[in-house]
């Protein structure tokens, strides 16, 4: 299974963007990047996720890089309900899209 | 739109029993996953089941089965119940195999 690098722990101030970075130097051709974040007490949430383009959606954008061996997750105006963990995780299709989480990174938000 | 629903959503047991957990998903959704979530980790990959059949299993020892319904709901077994499997069982549905999962939020498993 290929691996994800993140660090472990983030801070941001509320209303200010957060740029939360993973290494994905192993990720094969058939791999998707998706990220899903944990909120306290509940479930993994998923966030967005994307094959080679960077991608938008109505809760954050996804970089990534040329060679698709980094990628970032922009939330672009932080807010406290965004202080989880966030998991940054390759999906490869011919496994079932099964997802190997790492220990994340997690980001705390300063009002 | 009910979400994915698991229960119990605490359970107390002690070494040696065995122990039941259920899973509905969202409706319309075909593939169930189970994982584990131990205090301060990620979550592991336990099983994934599509249309009733497995399609994966992580590494986890015999002790754990899982099986899915024709209703596409999912029941995750654990026998002989060591201390170290109290954690945090999740599980998730998907319209199939791949894409997104969405996840319920968890049984929390004590085993004393």
């Amino acid at each position: 299974d290929a691996k994800t690098t993140q660090p472990n722990s983030m801070e941001s101030n509320e209303e200010e963007p957060v740029h939360l970075p993973c290494n994905h130097s192993t990720i094969s051709g058939t791999d998707y990047i998706h990220w899903y974040r944990q909120l306290p007490s509940q479930g993994p949430e998923y966030v967005i996720h994307g094959l080679t383009s960077n991608v938008n959606n109505r809760m954050a954008s996804l970089a990534i890089a040329e060679d698709r061996k980094s990628s970032t997750l922009i939330l672009h105006r932080a807010t406290l309900r965004d202080a989880a963990v966030y998991y940054c995780i390759l999906s490869r299709v011919n496994q079932g899209g099964k997802l190997i989480f790492g220990q994340g990174t997690e980001l705390s938000v300063k009002p | 739109d009910a979400g994915v629903t698991q229960s119990p959503t605490h359970l107390i047991k002690t070494r040696g029993q065995h122990v039941t957990l259920r899973c509905s998903p969202i409706s319309g959704h075909k593939s169930v996953s189970w994982y584990q979530q131990v205090l301060g980790q990620g979550p592991q990959f336990i099983f994934q089941y599509y249309e009733k059949e497995e399609r994966g299993r992580g590494n986890f020892p015999d002790r754990f089965s899982a099986r899915q319904f024709p209703n596409y709901s999912s029941e995750l077994n654990v026998n002989a119940l060591l201390l170290g499997d109290s954690a945090l069982y999740l599980c998730a549905s998907s319209l199939g195999t791949g894409g997104i999962q969405y996840f319920g939020a968890g049984t929390r498993l004590s085993v004393l």
